[in-house]
């Protein structure tokens, strides 16, 4: 069974800092990997999707890297600012049947001004 | 990207009652997905709906507590049945947008229930 868990759970950084969120999974055999953005009590906003091949993808400040044997992503933020302040999930898609994401708990972000 | 809409918002319901959440979705997708974010947790799936079949309800969820239709291409709704405290929870619907590839899911904005 694919376990996903991410590092940290909670962060808080001044505005200004480059952060890096970790995502690591169990299971080496993924389809893709995608990362989302949750506001408080709302939605989630993908960011990112990462296929099994890929090992980057970058969009505008956010860059996600996935190294596939060991197990592992990052999410990099640049600059963050304080918008960027949300709940950041990871979610890894195992190949086969109906490719229904395995989430991890997510990192909960604070940048403050 | 694929936009959904789901209707109520939020609700504040008494126990024993039940709740239809609506889901709306501005293209026609193929499958549909309904989770649970208990507060403080991640996303658990609570079932797949496909249109013209039964949904596909995953360990711990059955259709009598929390049936679901799917009526046509755009549409589902998720039914939370004789509520408790429990059940307070947002609950997100999620389709598999079929103009992106790789399956890129993508999730409306939630609806946020608190049982009484």
């Amino acid at each position: 069974k694919q376990e996903v868990t991410q590092i940290p759970a909670a962060l808080s950084v001044p505005e200004g800092e480059n952060l890096v969120l970790n995502c690591s999974f169990t299971d080496s055999a993924i389809y893709n990997l995608q990362w989302f953005r949750q506001d408080p009590g709302k939605g989630l906003t993908s960011l990112l999707l990462i296929q099994s091949s890929q090992r980057e993808q970058t969009s505008g400040r956010l860059n996600a890297s996935l190294d596939k044997s060991s197990g592992r992503s990052t999410l990099y933020i640049a600059a963050s600012q304080p918008g960027d302040s949300a709940t950041y999930l990871c979610a890894v898609i195992r190949p086969g049947g109906s490719y229904i994401p395995t989430f991890g708990r997510g990192t909960s972000l604070i940048v403050h001004p | 990207s694929a936009v959904i809409s789901q209707k109520p918002s939020r609700d504040i319901c008494q126990r024993g009652t039940s709740l239809t959440i609506q889901c709306q979705v501005d293209s026609q997708v193929t499958m549909m997905f309904w989770y649970r974010q208990q507060p403080g947790q991640s996303l658990t799936l609570i079932a797949t709906a496909n249109q013209g079949s039964e949904a596909t309800y995953e360990s711990g969820f059955v259709i009598d507590k929390f049936p679901i239709s799917r009526p046509n291409l755009t549409f589902s709704t998720l039914t939370v049945s004789n509520m408790s405290p429990e059940d307070s929870s947002i609950y997100l619907c999620s389709v598999e947008d079929p103009t992106y590839a790789y399956n890129e899911q993508f999730f409306g904005p939630g609806t946020r229930l608190t049982v009484l």
